[in-house]
């Protein structure tokens, strides 16, 4: 079974830049798998921040933003905040219409 | 603003079966332009995908819980629903309930999520 990766842990400075990337067990990210990324706070429901690789979701900072980093898709943080210190999972559509999270990134901000 | 919202029993028996209801507000459960998820969390641990439900009634389950899983839409009542056979420990977890966008195949709605615990 396909397996998608993810950092499990990366620490940021505040107001600095942080790259989150999301990877297949087997063969690369490309826009076709429709990356989307996630922002879940401990006991909340998770946020949608990016969708189809780079489009922000509504109301969400533009300082989130989403591309392809070689055979990977990536979350981009720039001017990390304290409340940016969050779990960020990422989905991949493999097609016939299953999802598959990755196991998540826990970002400090400190 | 759509708005979902997961309700069912906080505590299920091993080998019983799991349900779970999903009441969809401000907007069609019916509608074409979205499909309808479930999503999982067991504590202190990562999101799994459960399965999908698309206009039409076709269903799409996560492979790793085999035919244990059955979504279903109520249209009348706006609602979505999940019941998951013979549970085990492993299946305690927070369920959430989302909505998809079917060209876009992320989801961006999501409910507030319900515990169920499994145990004797």
């Amino acid at each position: 079974q396909t397996v998608v990766t993810q950092e499990p842990s990366f620490s940021v400075s505040p107001g600095g830049t942080v790259t989150l990337t999301c990877g297949l067990s087997s063969g690369s990210v490309s826009a076709s798998y429709y990356p989307s990324w996630y922002q879940q706070t401990p006991g909340q429901a998770p946020r949608t921040l990016i969708y189809s690789t780079n489009t922000r979701s509504s109301g969400v900072p533009d300082r989130f933003s989403g591309s392809i980093l070689g055979n990977k898709a990536a979350l981009t943080i720039t001017g990390a905040q304290a409340d940016d210190e969050s779990d960020y999972y990422c989905v991949l559509y493999m097609g016939s219409g299953i999802s598959v999270f990755g196991g998540g990134t826990k970002l400090t901000v400190l | 603003q759509v708005q979902l919202q997961e309700s069912g029993p906080g505590l299920v028996r091993p080998s019983e079966t799991l349900s779970l209801i999903c009441t969809v507000s401000g907007g069609s459960i019916s509608s074409s332009s979205y499909y309808w998820g479930w999503i999982r969390q067991p504590p202190g641990k990562g999101l799994e995908w459960i399965g999908s439900i698309y206009y039409g009634g076709s269903t799409y389950n996560n492979p790793s819980l085999k035919s244990r899983v059955t979504i279903s839409v109520d249209t009348p009542k706006n609602q979505l629903s999940l019941k998951l056979s013979s549970v085990t420990a492993a299946d305690t977890a927070v369920y959430y309930c989302a909505r998809g966008s079917w060209d876009r195949y992320y989801f961006d709605y999501w409910g507030q999520g319900t515990l169920v615990t499994v145990s004797s």
